[in-house]
């Protein structure tokens, strides 16, 4: 069964720094990986979204990238603002139509 | 366009009562998934319906749970004889298709679901 794991589950950052989440996934066989952002007592807001055969995806101030023989990807965060405080959850599909989530890292940005 | 949306958005029942959730997907959306949220947990996989067929259940803890989409559009979880391990947020998704990597997954607010 896959099995995702996001490291860390929380951390702080003042506000301004560049900050990198990771997420590891114990089966390479994915149809492709996304990052979700969720916001305390809401639901999951998609981010990024990057295919088995793709490497990265970028958005604004995010970029994605994937190395699927490895069984990584990373979140990368530009110059956060308080407003990215959340919990940012990593999600791959596999062979099956579900999503297999992380439990997430919980991102604080310190004005 | 309206995204998913999910009512009610906050169910308190008590153990051993029948409840249902429903999820209206985004227009047009073939796929449509139920997840569950534990507190402090990632969403886990419960039931996926291509049109209006279950496609995949394997997710369903037991017989307590089931869920329908007569028409293709909006789908009920149905919840027999609750217990307070089903105290969790209830997700929906839907997407546009099935089986490619391209596919995203949008979700609801969810339905924040205690059993006293």
């Amino acid at each position: 069964k896959q099995e995702v794991t996001q490291i860390p589950a929380a951390l702080s950052v003042p506000e301004g720094e560049n900050l990198v989440l990771n997420c590891s996934f114990t089966d390479s066989a994915i149809y492709n990986l996304q990052w979700f952002r969720q916001d305390p007592g809401k639901g999951l807001t998609s981010l990024l979204l990057i295919q088995s055969s793709q490497r990265e995806q970028t958005s604004g101030r995010l970029n994605a990238s994937l190395d699927k023989s490895s069984g990584r990807s990373t979140l990368y965060i530009a110059a956060s603002q308080p407003g990215d405080s959340a919990t940012y959850l990593c999600a791959v599909k596999t062979g099956a139509n579900n999503l297999f989530f992380g439990t997430g890292t919980r991102l604080t940005v310190i004005p | 366009g309206a995204g998913v949306s999910q009512t009610p958005s906050n169910k308190v029942t008590e153990k051993g009562k029948y409840v249902e959730l429903r999820c209206d997907p985004i227009s047009g959306h073939t796929a449509l998934y139920w997840y569950r949220q534990s507190l402090g947990q990632g969403p886990e996989f419960l039931i996926y319906f291509q049109g209006t067929g279950a496609a995949d259940d394997s997710g369903l803890p037991n017989d307590r749970f089931f869920a329908v989409r007569p028409e293709g559009s909006v789908s009920t979880l149905k919840i027999q004889r609750t217990e307070r391990g089903d105290s969790a947020v209830y997700l929906c998704a839907s997407s546009l298709t099935r089986g490619t990597s391209a596919d995203t997954q949008y979700f609801g607010p969810g339905t924040r679901l205690t059993v006293l």
